[in-house]
């Protein structure tokens, strides 16, 4: 079936610094979503692309359709990204998930 | 932002028994999604839900499984019978639309199920 693979699985960074995460998919999507899990284990939307790049503060995500890939990129990290961070693609026009496996995102002081 | 609401919030049933998950979808809305998550697994598409019929559903999605939005209510998973493996958190999610182009999915806070 249809496969994300969301690269890394955690991820360690300074306030202040930054760095991307990236999901890699095993067949066209025609949009990806990403999401970070809050405390309370609710997701919250961060993006919604179908093609090209959004940016919002501090964070940007690019998707590429054709290269099969999304990234998303966090930059000046503060202590409250922390947390677990999804992307989830569809590939199909019925609204499908497919969620990667999370990348959990600790940022220290 | 939009915000999808799920009652409960946690449900202990025994095996064999009959559980209704409800979800209270954004207002306006169109597409209705249920998704199960196991404790320590991905997260995993269940069905999806537009003008009152099924969509598209998975191999998850057991024949004890059904979904429906009776009046514009609840939109409602409903398990008869619960098996052992159906323990799992639940997410309902919707969007305003589920065609080309496709919209942002907005999921709710989870309904803890645990069968035993």
């Amino acid at each position: 079936g249809d496969q994300v693979e969301q690269s890394p699985s955690a991820l360690s960074l300074h306030e202040g610094t930054g760095s991307a995460l990236r999901c890699n998919f095993t067949t066209t999507m025609r949009a990806v979503q990403w999401f970070r899990k809050n405390s309370r284990g609710s997701l919250i939307n961060l993006f919604y692309l179908a093609s090209g790049t959004k940016e919002n503060g501090r964070l940007k995500s690019a998707f590429d359709s054709k290269e099969r890939y999304s990234t998303l990129h966090i930059r000046d990290a503060q202590l409250e990204d922390s947390g677990t961070y999804f992307c989830a693609a569809e590939a199909t026009n019925t609204g499908k998930l497919t969620f990667g496996d999370g990348t959990v995102l600790t940022v220290k002081p | 932002g939009p915000k999808v609401l799920q009652i409960p919030s946690h449900q202990i049933i025994d095996m064999g028994q009959m559980v209704t998950l409800n979800c209270d979808p954004v207002s306006n809305h169109l597409y209705f999604y249920w998704y199960k998550q196991i404790l320590g697994q991905q997260m995993e598409f269940l069905v999806n839900f537009y003008n009152g019929k099924v969509m598209e559903k998975s191999k998850l999605f057991k024949d004890q499984f059904s979904v429906e939005r009776p009046d514009g209510s609840y939109f409602t998973l409903k398990i008869q019978p619960t098996a052992l493996e159906d323990s799992a958190v639940y997410f309902c999610a919707s969007s305003p639309t589920g065609g080309a182009p496709q919209d942002t999915q907005y999921f709710g806070p989870g309904t803890r199920l645990l069968v035993l």
